[in-house]
């Protein structure tokens, strides 16, 4: 069965810099687009950013274009997130989902998510 | 970016009843919907991609229609472990939007 799995959350003070990543099973890994989500406490969900299943396409949100990378290793079945200068703002549980881009477009299967606090 | 405004932000049900949560979005977005359940500490779960296709392992109580700009996910004979938040998102264009969640609670 499909299961992804994040890691890396911490406390981190504004500015400063984290990389969650992502590992995945169950799945053909090489073979699909993926994308992280995140919520901030209380809040709804925000897609902010997905990669190709090469790896060579790459999307961002306007809220942290610039300041966060996404990337892959496909040898490794592993997702990553790089973030960058941190705002207190980026504080929220972060999920990685399998993203089925075709005809469709949807993100079928989340991981449990990590959480990321931004605080001085 | 495309606007997606879900309603109403909560509704209070009972076990049995029908349920009909709304999703509106700006522009259209032609089939390009889907909706997500969350439980308290739980990740969303895929329910309905594309307007109207059920995930499998969906149970059949859930429906989806729609199209444009108007859609509509629906919860027929509501069970006790529905009880949950459900959020709509357009899949049409980056970035990928979501709805500002429907909070389902028991009446």
């Amino acid at each position: 069965q499909v299961q992804l799995v994040e890691s890396g959350g911490d406390l981190v003070k504004p500015g400063g810099s984290l990389r969650l990543s992502c590992a995945a099973s169950g799945f053909t890994f090489s073979d699909y687009y993926m994308t992280w989500i995140r919520q901030g406490p209380g809040k709804g969900l925000e897609w902010i950013s997905y990669i190709s299943s090469g790896g060579a396409t790459t999307n961002y949100a306007d809220s942290v274009k610039g300041r966060f990378t996404i990337s892959r290793d496909n040898a490794k079945n592993s997702l990553y997130l790089q973030m960058n200068s941190l705002r207190a703002e980026d504080t929220a549980v972060y999920y990685c989902a399998k993203f089925t881009s075709s005809s469709e477009v949807y993100f079928d299967f989340w991981g449990q998510g990590t959480l990321v606090t931004v605080s001085s | 970016d495309i606007q997606v405004t879900q309603s109403p932000s909560s509704l209070s049900a009972s076990v049995g009843d029908r349920v009909i949560i709304t999703c509106r979005a700006s522009p259209s977005i032609t089939t390009y919907l889907n909706w997500y359940q969350q439980k308290p500490g739980k990740a969303p779960k895929l329910l309905i991609y594309a307007t109207y296709r059920l995930q499998s392992g969906v149970p059949s109580r859930f429906s989806g229609s729609g199209s444009g700009t108007d859609f509509t996910l629906t919860i027929t004979s509501l069970q006790p472990e529905d009880f949950a938040t459900y959020y709509c998102q357009q899949s049409y264009n980056t970035p990928y939007t979501f709805g500002q969640g429907t909070k389902l609670e028991s009446k």
